[in-house]
């Protein structure tokens, strides 16, 4: 079983749509949290950290919850240039440590 | 702002082979990661480095080594490769804790290395 797990998708939805993605997470130890997202053939870039109170960027909210080890992210008023994949991934507590990734949503905003 | 820079961006070996992959981190970011993502796959972790020294280590073959240099950039040398090491390898760095730390991992571009 992978420590960060998603849904692959992909997910079709059109432009101006909300759509949410989930994940969970095995290890309690997990102490960091981040949405990244990655365009085809390129790096991951950080989308946003996510906080326990829950946090917001604009048309993405992301949110957490330590005690069923669940992170979410939602995005609203879909646009065409978010079609990627979106990673889920956590960091252990401690150190300077790696970071865990999910396999990836991915996401297909059509007009 | 400037980036994480990797080199070379391509790279095709033959197996057996050797090959360095270099990694130059964002200016005054002291810590270094490697991970290698195979094709439809996410990144794995494999090695990190701080202040020059290795800080935690995770799927990297034997066959592969890193390290890091007094300017911080990184180099991950594989040999005797093989067709499974065909992937793409992304270094990422991320910057000294102090006021305001923020723990973001930056990633460079990546190195396709494809094995034949």
């Amino acid at each position: 079983r992978k420590e960060v797990e998603q849904d692959p998708g992909p997910f079709n939805v059109p432009e101006g749509a909300t759509v949410a993605f989930n994940c969970t997470y095995s290890n309690s130890a997990s102490q960091s949290f981040f949405w990244y997202r990655q365009d085809c053939r390129k790096e991951p870039k950080l989308l946003m950290s996510v906080y326990s109170s829950g946090n917001e960027d604009g048309r993405f909210t992301a949110q957490l919850n330590r005690a069923s080890q669940y992170i979410s992210l939602l995005i609203r008023d879909s646009k065409l240039s978010d079609s990627a994949t979106y990673l889920c991934v956590v960091r252990l507590s401690g150190g300077y440590n790696k970071l865990i990734f999910g396999a990836g949503t991915r996401l297909a905003v059509h007009p | 702002a400037a980036g994480v820079i990797q080199s070379p961006r391509h790279l095709i070996k033959e197996k057996r082979e050797t090959a360095t992959l270099k990694c130059y981190p964002i200016p005054r970011h002291d810590t270094v990661y490697w991970y290698q993502q195979g094709p439809g796959q996410d990144p794995q972790f494999l090695i990190s480095f701080y202040e020059k020294m290795q800080s935690d280590k995770g799927s990297i073959p034997d066959r592969f080594s890193a390290q890091q240099f007094s300017d911080y950039h990184s180099e991950l040398n594989m040999s005797s490769l093989e067709l499974g090491d065909s992937a793409l390898y992304f270094c990422a760095s991320s910057p000294p804790r102090g006021p305001n730390y923020q723990e973001t991992q930056y990633f460079g571009p990546g190195t396709r290395l494809l094995v034949l």
